[in-house]
């Protein structure tokens, strides 16, 4: 099994849907992020969390939310899907560099999310 | 804040070459990794290398921090290593900054 798990890894929806990306890690990691990828384009960072009670906006957070439900658990949501968020979405985890770790990246394997 | 660069963007390669592929970065990062994301999009750690030199099996990764710069080495490169090479940084601040890429295509 994947250390990384996202559900789901496809999905079509309307315009004005909203939308939920989960993802559940079993790595014991306490930072957990969410990139979202364009076609033919690099990883954009959309909202990261350093612990349970920390969440913090990146680089594209408009039109996102997310809730850091425990330690293993980070959910990316779509209040009102736009087809300009049709995109490739990754979720990470890294450990805490400050706490003996190295901060190494780790990707589930994606979730193509498609808006009509 | 940090650039990030990676060259070529694209390569194009027969099967069996060997092939460089570079990162560089314009400030002082704390860590840095190589990653390959295959056809199907999924993003595979490399190498975790925010110094020297690794290497696991065909590939091998060497950073020169002072320098700022690392290269990816690809030696009798397969049509399973096409997809894109991203090198991505992190910055003092704790910020990962991602490169755009460089897409990889190996004919037989």
């Amino acid at each position: 099994d994947a250390d990384v798990t996202q559900t789901p890894r496809n999905r079509i929806t309307k315009t004005g849907k909203r939308i939920m990306l989960e993802c559940s890690q079993t790595k014991g990691h306490d930072r957990m992020y969410w990139y979202r990828q364009d076609p033919g384009l690099g990883l954009q960072l959309i909202y990261y969390s350093f612990d349970v009670k920390d969440i913090n906006k990146g680089e594209i957070s408009d039109g996102y939310s997310v809730s850091r439900q425990a330690q293993a658990k980070f959910s990316l949501s779509l209040e009102s899907a736009i087809p300009n968020q049709t995109a490739l979405y990754f979720c990470a985890t890294s450990d805490s560099p400050g706490q003996g770790g190295t901060g190494e990246l780790f990707f589930g394997e994606g979730s193509r999310l498609t808006v009509l | 804040g940090i650039q990030v660069e990676q060259s070529p963007p694209d390569l194009i390669l027969q099967e069996g070459a060997n092939s460089t592929l570079r990162c560089n970065f314009s400030d002082s990062v704390n860590n840095l990794q190589w990653f390959h994301q295959n056809p199907w999009g999924q993003l595979i750690n490399l190498f975790y290398i925010p110094s020297g030199t690794k290497q696991n099996g065909r590939l091998s990764a060497t950073t020169v921090a002072t320098e700022r710069y690392s290269l990816l080495y690809i030696s009798s490169s397969q049509t399973t290593d096409s997809g894109v090479y991203f090198c991505a940084v992190k910055t003092s601040y704790d910020k990962v900054i991602f490169g755009p890429g460089t897409s990889l295509s190996v004919i037989p």
